[in-house]
């Protein structure tokens, strides 16, 4: 099985400040097509959760430009340009490669 | 507009069998995967797995020996069945849809969950 591993599992932000969640995975989400097999979703309190970014780095239907991913190998990021409020919640990434692994979540608040 | 109602007994007696549908309104479920995950209180969430509508399936291997999923074309609607419970199956469930995007140069279509029902909350308990 594919393990995820995300850090900070914390973050406090700063509205109008950047922000960066680091994903890791125990083996390469490199498939044989070229493209890497992640994506990362957000649950905003007292909602169900939602998608961001599919393959890496391709943002969903909707999803505002501030965010933003990339990565390889392993090591995948996501980058919020400039956190709004809205922005709060729990951020996962999840491997698709072999069937689907959550990673334990990232809480981003407030400071 | 596509929507996606999960409905199913909020108590489950452990040892016995939980079972939940997720009702898609707005579009066929034919053409597309759909999916299964939880969240138990306090942790993150789990993928259970999912079903392509023609009924194969992509089980979760922690809980495939448990685990039945099921389509119904004339209703609309899927299932989950997951057997003999137990306290770490309380959760609230979500059912969400897999929308297909074309990789380019290939045959096949990646998918990501892109529509997602409200949840329902999930008890096992005697």
């Amino acid at each position: 099985d594919i393990v995820m591993t995300q850090s900070p599992l914390s973050l406090p932000v700063t509205p109008g400040e950047p922000a960066s969640i680091s994903c890791r995975s125990s083996q390469s989400l490199l498939h044989s097509n070229g493209y890497y097999y992640l994506d990362w979703y957000l649950q905003k309190p007292g909602q169900s959760p939602q998608a961001l970014i599919y393959m890496a780095s391709n943002r969903a239907s909707g999803v505002p430009d501030r965010f933003s991913a990339s990565g390889s190998g392993t090591d995948f990021t996501l980058k919020i340009n400039r956190v709004e409020a809205e922005d709060v919640g729990v951020y996962y990434c999840m491997q698709t490669l072999q069937g689907r692994t959550f990673g334990q979540g990232t809480k981003v608040e407030i400071k | 507009q596509v929507q996606l109602q999960e409905s199913g007994p909020g108590l489950v007696t452990p040892s016995e069998t939980l079972s939940l549908t997720c009702t898609v309104s707005g579009d066929s479920i034919s053409g597309y995967h759909w999916s299964w995950v939880r969240r138990p209180p306090g942790k993150g969430l789990e993928w259970i797995g999912y079903i392509h509508y023609s009924g194969n399936t992509r089980y979760s291997p922690s809980l495939q020996s448990r685990l039945t999923m099921s389509v119904d074309m004339a209703n609309n609607r899927y299932s989950l069945r997951l057997s003999s419970v137990t306290a770490a199956d309380t959760a609230v469930y979500y059912c969400a849809r897999l929308l297909h995007n074309p990789i380019p140069g290939q045959y096949y279509n990646y998918h990501y969950m892109d529509v997602w029902g409200k949840g329902t909350t999930v008890t096992v308990s005697s």
